[in-house]
């Protein structure tokens, strides 16, 4: 069974950093891409960042571009986000997911972790 | 593109045959997928591709649709159906529709 574990998350600051972390189990994880999805408080979805299963290219939404840094370790099966300069907008629910053929669908997902950007 | 679902809130008794709608400002060309979201929870992979369902969801739940606009259809509500619906469309970078709300009368 595909199991997918986010921590890391919490209250932090304006311009603070972060990092998240995804635990995967049930699954040859170095095979998969993975991603970044948010979901602000009471809104919709939104894809954050996407990473190739080797790690060798990674992707973002324009808006994290340059703050946030999707990385892996595939011998610890584990995906990460780094979130720096992080501002009231980032504010939301973040999973991580498995992203068929990298540019697809999403099809499986953790249960999610909470970021709140705040003073 | 941006996609935009209709209605945002629906009510249907258990049993209904029921029609979500989602419309892309510009041609999809298929690729379309719809996510259930249990209040709580993460979202679900219900289909892809439009049309083809992910394993283990039920039958009653079906896909269709071309160009711009696309429908999810179950074809007899269940208590469990209780949840929001979002469309998701990756044929031009990766955006969310902002969901259909579905309600038991």
């Amino acid at each position: 069974e595909v199991q997918l574990v986010e921590s890391g998350g919490g209250l932090v600051q304006p311009g603070r950093s972060l990092k998240l972390s995804c635990a995967a189990s049930g699954f040859t994880f170095s095979d998969y891409n993975m991603a970044w999805v948010r979901q602000a408080p009471k809104k919709g979805l939104e894809w954050v960042a996407t990473i190739i299963y080797d790690g060798s290219r990674t992707y973002y939404r324009d808006s994290v571009k340059g703050r946030f840094t999707i990385s892996r370790d595939n011998a610890k099966s584990t995906l990460y986000l780094q979130m720096d300069s992080l501002r009231s907008e980032d504010t939301a629910t973040y999973y991580c997911a498995t992203h068929y053929g990298y540019t697809y669908y999403f099809d499986y997902w953790g249960q999610g972790v909470m970021v709140t950007v705040s003073s | 593109i941006q996609l935009t679902q209709s209605p945002s809130l629906l009510s249907a008794s258990v049993g209904d045959r029921v029609t979500l709608s989602c419309k892309g400002s510009q041609n999809i060309n298929n690729y379309l997928a719809w996510y259930q979201q249990k209040l709580g929870e993460a979202p679900k992979l219900l289909i892809y591709n439009t049309n083809s369902l992910q394993t283990g969801i039920p039958s009653r739940f079906s896909g269709s649709g071309s160009g711009t606009d696309y429908t999810l259809t179950i074809s007899s509500l269940q208590p469990e159906d209780v949840a929001t619906y979002f469309c998701y469309q990756y044929n031009n970078g990766l955006t969310f529709g902002s969901g259909t709300k579905l309600e038991i009368k």
